[in-house]
């Protein structure tokens, strides 16, 4: 399955945070997601092929790397009150796309104080 | 610009009751994606269907089944003889095939014994 690490953050504000994820072996994709408390999913990015693919209303200051070896990265600098949240990694087969079922992971709780 | 609504935003049934949680979406694209997402206390997201633009018959999955309807932009999800272990936040979601993935605000279904 889909992991990450670690599962819970503290930082405090204008800190950097690395978020780490560990794809379902043969998936190509990963997207990573901002869920505030008592909310959907706020899709951030997609890596695949270490390139990302597509991005949503988030600042430049998040970031991704994605890996060969099925790991990726959430870099988020400059933190803010408000990117306390929970933070989804997702694999899937989907390529460019983002039809396919997506793999979640536990997640990571990050508090900035 | 794509949103997915879910009007319910809490839900609580005795079990054993049928339960249908509602989901409206919109979109501009001819071809898109809708899906079902199940996050339990754990917090790990759960697919559980999708289904494409192009296809609106009904499907069931044990207790499980689900209507779309592109004449009213609706995909609702219906769990007959709900049980305790049902008791979750439901996310109903929109992709198309871009890079785009849009997640309603949820429904927290409560089952009680």
């Amino acid at each position: 399955g889909v992991t990450q690490s670690p599962t819970h953050l503290i930082k405090t504000r204008g800190q950097q945070v690395t978020l780490r994820c560990s794809s379902q072996s043969g998936h190509n994709t990963v997207s990573w997601y901002q869920q505030a408390l008592g909310q959907g999913p706020q899709f951030i990015f997609q890596y695949y092929r270490e390139e990302e693919n597509g991005r949503g209303n988030f600042p430049p200051r998040f970031s991704g790397l994605q890996f060969p070896n099925d790991s990726s990265e959430l870099n988020v600098n400059a933190l803010e009150l408000d990117d306390s949240a929970l933070y989804l990694c997702a694999s899937s087969l989907a390529g460019r796309a983002t039809n396919h079922e997506q793999f979640f992971g536990p997640g990571t709780r990050l508090t900035v104080l | 610009a794509q949103k997915v609504t879910q009007a319910q935003t809490e839900i609580s049934v005795v079990e054993k009751e049928d339960v249908t949680l509602d989901c409206v979406y919109e979109t501009r694209d001819t071809t898109y994606y809708l899906f079902w997402y199940k996050q339990p206390p754990s917090g790990e997201l759960v697919f559980l269907i999708r289904r494409n633009s192009f296809d609106e018959q009904n499907e069931i999955s044990g207790r499980y089944s689900w209507n779309f309807q592109k004449s009213t932009s609706s995909f609702n999800f219906t769990i007959t003889a709900s049980q305790v272990v049902d008791s979750a936040v439901y996310f109903c979601a929109l992709s198309n095939y871009g890079q785009n993935f849009v997640f309603g605000p949820g429904t927290r279904l409560s089952v009680l014994p």
